[in-house]
This record gives C-alpha cells, sequence and structure tokens, in this order.
C-alpha cells in the first residue's frame, strides 16, 4: 500500500491568495515527513520536514507545513502564493518495507500553478 | 558549500547497452540514495548506501547495481538497458538516514533507443 498519498494532481491559486497542497500518510510508528519542491528539469529541493515537536513546521521560501496526527494528514500551506511558486510539489515519508528496508517513500507529487 | 553534482547530465544509450551515472555528494555527507524518476511511475526509490554498503534497496531487478567508494561518491550501474529505463536518475545525498533531509542533484536524463 502506498505510505503516502496526494490527492491532487493538480492546484490552482491566483497570486496573493494562500495556498494549501494536500498530503496524507500511512506508517506504522512515528512518521518522519518532508516536503521538496521540483522546478522544470531540475532535482528536488527540500522544503521542510517534520520529525517530531511543534505540529506546525516553518520551512524554506515562506512554505509551512500542518502536522495532524489524527488525520494522518501533512499539508503543505504559504499565506501568500507567488507565481515563482509554480512547481511540482512532492511529500515523502520515511518508511520501512520488508522490501525496501528503511526508505524515503514519496508521493505521486501535485503540479501547482499560481496565476497572475 | 559545493551541492550534490551528477555526470553526465544527459545519456542517450541503445537497449542492450549498459550505463554508469556518477554522484558526488555534499562534502560531509555519507550517506547517498538514488531514485528513478518517470512520468508514470513518479519517483521510485532505488537504494541507498552509506559508509560504502548498502543499507537499504528498492523494488528493482538485479540489472540496477550501484556501490559508494571511500570519498562517498557513488555510481550506479544499468545493465543490459531495455526502452523502460528511459528515465531520470536523480541522486541525493544526506548526513545520514532517518531524521535527515536529503539533497538532491539535478539529475541524469538517461534516454533508451
Amino acid at each position: 500500500a502506498q505510505s503516502v498519498a496526494q490527492p491532487e494532481d493538480q492546484v490552482n491559486v491566483a497570486e496573493g491568495n494562500p495556498l494549501t497542497v494536500k498530503c496524507t500518510y500511512s506508517v506504522s510508528g512515528n512518521p518522519y515527513l518532508f516536503w521538496y519542491v521540483q522546478y522544470p528539469n531540475r532535482g528536488l529541493q527540500f522544503l521542510l520536514k517534520y520529525i517530531t515537536g511543534d505540529n506546525l513546521v516553518k520551512g524554506s521560501y515562506g512554505f509551512e507545513a500542518e502536522f495532524n496526527k489524527s488525520q494522518t494528514s501533512f499539508h503543505l500551506k504559504k499565506p501568500s502564493a507567488l507565481v515563482s511558486d509554480s512547481a511540482l510539489y512532492f511529500c515523502a515519508v520515511r518508511d520501512w518495507s520488508s522490501n525496501s528496508g528503511y526508505a524515503l517513500n514519496f508521493g505521486k507529487g501535485t503540479s501547482l500553478l499560481v496565476t497572475p | 558549500k559545493a551541492g550534490v553534482t551528477q555526470t553526465p547530465r544527459y545519456l542517450i544509450k541503445t537497449r542492450g547497452q549498459q550505463v554508469t551515472l556518477s554522484c558526488s555528494p555534499i562534502s560531509g555527507h555519507r550517506s547517498v540514495s538514488w531514485y528513478q524518476q518517470t512520468p508514470g511511475q513518479g519517483l521510485q526509490f532505488l537504494f541507498e548506501y552509506f559508509s560504502e554498503t548498502q543499507r537499504n534497496k528498492g523494488n528493482f531487478p538485479g540489472r540496477f547495481s550501484g556501490r559508494q567508494f571511500s570519498n562517498s561518491r557513488s555510481e550506479m550501474n544499468v545493465s543490459t538497458l531495455e526502452l523502460g529505463d528511459s528515465a531520470l536518475y536523480l541522486c541525493a545525498s544526506s548526513l545520514g538516514a532517518g531524521i535527515y533531509e536529503q539533497y538532491f542533484g539535478p539529475g541524469t536524463r538517461l534516454t533508451v533507443t
């Protein structure tokens, strides 16, 4: 079973509006959760992570994410979107499987489009 | 600090050939992971090395192999290439496994014809 899910293939938001990119996870034990962003023809860039502690995690470029244990979610948020935020966003979770061992599993990605 | 570097950036091979991709991690990082990215399958974990030892391996056939050197540089090899191996291969380095974030290189775009 997929250990991390991003239910939206694409999110559209107008510049200046708040944005949310959704992520849910399914792991045994305590989750280690990450968000990455990928711009066209580039590798992934680390945005933020949740390991333990405060449920609201702040990261790079004004992004933040809220860890919700009861809903097993780790949604990425930004109060005011910029056109330059348009990119592909990946949620990831460290998970254990008998096949892969202790690996970082990525969601399918969500394409964010911010329009002027 | 210099980021993760991958060579070559682009590669075109024919079916049946083999290929070797190289990755130099961020200085001080001892863990290197490899991923395959395709439009259909997304990002899939290949393997992870730490201090020259393979720690984890994804669900890929034995044609995919890798190694890590004492300076933490890593190579991955794909033998007997298939058309389906066409993908962006990403290398990532980190201080260690578990709680540490990974830093990715720009990737090697492999096209198999």
